[in-house]
């Protein structure tokens, strides 16, 4: 399954480091997603974008800057990173329609912060 | 507030038998979607299955069924004849719908997983 693609899968990254990850899907959805899976901890919701427009951003600190230029394409930069920020952050899709809106995740980026 | 209880950190169960993985949610809505996800060790998220909360029956897609206990708000996996490959995180996730941008989106809240480990 390619719907929902993400690079780089991995990333080391210094605190003074800028990086950005990349989502991107191939299925047509109007709503991108970026979550944050820390260890022993669930799923945390970053960001959500509808149609281009940033609709959700839980609390998430500056550092931490979405993009998203097209339907298709999502971005985070990142930039003066803790360690305490280093998981797996996954980006997810859905139509955005319905009630049964189903997210599809793609395979994660797994960032380490030193 | 939503909220999404998975009892049970880890199973284990002998391949080809069955196993049933616990979610109990809570919330005040009417209308609300039930999900879950599995994880492998590679990290992405499969999604599996879904129950609306105004479904009269049961889901089921293939090996897995929803066991849909409105009244007792529990929204149980039951996967059949497990195979190794069914080895992985599974996460219980609930959705309220949320409008805003001109569409309306799932957000979704996710419990704490559990691991299952089918041995051969």
């Amino acid at each position: 399954e390619t719907g929902v693609t993400q690079t780089p899968r991995h990333l080391v990254m210094g605190m003074t480091n800028k990086k950005s990850l990349k989502c991107e899907q191939h299925l047509g959805h109007n709503a991108m997603y970026w979550y944050k899976q820390s260890a022993k901890k669930p799923l945390e919701l970053m960001f959500v974008y509808s149609l281009e427009e940033r609709v959700e951003n839980n609390s998430v600190p500056s550092r931490f800057s979405p993009e998203c230029p097209n339907s298709s394409h999502l971005f985070l930069h990142l930039h003066t990173l803790q360690p305490e920020d280093s998981a797996l952050y996954l980006c997810a899709s859905s139509r955005g329609q319905g009630a049964a809106d189903t997210q599809y995740f793609g395979p994660g980026t797994r960032l380490t912060v030193l | 507030a939503q909220k999404i209880t998975q009892t049970q950190p880890g199973m284990f169960v002998q391949e080809k038998e069955a196993v049933t993985l616990d979610c109990t949610y809570d919330t005040s809505d009417q209308s609300y979607g039930l999900f879950w996800y599995k994880q492998p060790s590679s990290g992405e998220m499969i999604f599996l299955i879904y129950q609306g909360s105004y479904d009269e029956q049961n889901a089921t897609e293939g090996r897995y069924s929803l066991n849909f206990q409105k009244a007792r708000k529990s929204a149980n996996l039951v996967i059949s004849a497990s195979q190794l490959g069914d080895s992985a995180m599974y996460f219980c996730a609930m959705r309220e719908a949320t409008n805003a941008g001109g569409t309306s989106y799932g957000k979704l809240t996710f419990g704490q997983g559990t691991i299952l480990t089918v041995h051969p």
